[in-house]
């Protein structure tokens, strides 16, 4: 069964630019959309974007100016990059594969999250 | 964008008991409408996609219905293990955009 798993930098500076990546085993990143969302603590769901992994990408108009998603399928993985971070970005992380099809915009497979703070 | 609005907040309920959660659209999005469950600590994990389609290796003790605006997933016999926090989510259009959730609470 296909696993997602989260990488990256726990803590960043405000007005840095957050990096992630998602490494996808057990499975091919070929023909999926692949996307990322983040929760704040104590908070809602939140759709960031996503990627084709032909590397078309789709991004939240709230996020657009700042986002970034792009996808290696040489190494199976996709990133995230938010720059210009404040607080207001701290949240936990998740990449999760999108079911595509007639189903598109339906998540079925998750990583684990991970957290990012943004503070000095 | 469109807004998903998800009743009641929390609820408390006992084993055994029938739960009722419903989520409201802001506009019609036919059957596009997808349900997770989210334990604390953990990712949400998709119960119900298309409005009423059970995904695979979640129990039958979960449903889900409705279109057009207004949806309820049902969970018929509430186990130990269904104490968590659930949310809606829209998949007719970009930004897709989840409910508040839902705490369902012993």
């Amino acid at each position: 069964q296909v696993q997602l798993q989260e990488s990256g930098p726990g803590l960043v500076k405000p007005s840095e630019t957050l990096s992630l990546t998602c490494s996808v085993s057990s499975g091919s990143i070929s023909n999926y959309f692949w996307t990322w969302m983040r929760q704040p603590p104590g908070k809602g769901l939140e759709w960031i974007g996503n990627v084709y992994y032909s590397g078309s990408a789709n991004y939240n108009p709230s996020l657009k100016s700042r986002v970034t998603i792009s996808v290696d399928t040489s190494k199976n993985q996709f990133s995230l990059r938010l720059n210009s971070v404040t607080a207001a970005d701290t949240a936990v992380y998740y990449c999760a594969r999108d079911r595509g099809g007639t189903n598109l915009y339906t998540f079925d497979y998750w990583g684990q999250g991970t957290l990012v703070s943004v503070s000095s | 964008d469109i807004q998903m609005t998800q009743s009641p907040s929390s609820l408390s309920a006992a084993v055994g008991d029938r739960v009722t959660i419903t989520c409201r659209a802001s506009q019609t999005i036919s059957r596009y409408l997808n349900w997770y469950q989210q334990k604390p600590g953990k990712a949400p994990n998709l119960l119900i996609y298309g409005a009423s389609s059970l995904q695979s290796g979640v129990p039958s003790r979960f449903s889900g219905s409705g279109s057009g605006t207004d949806f309820t997933l049902t969970i018929s016999t509430l186990q130990p293990e269904d104490f968590a926090t659930y949310y809606c989510q829209q998949s007719y259009s970009p930004p897709l955009t989840f409910g508040g959730g839902t705490k369902v609470e012993i």
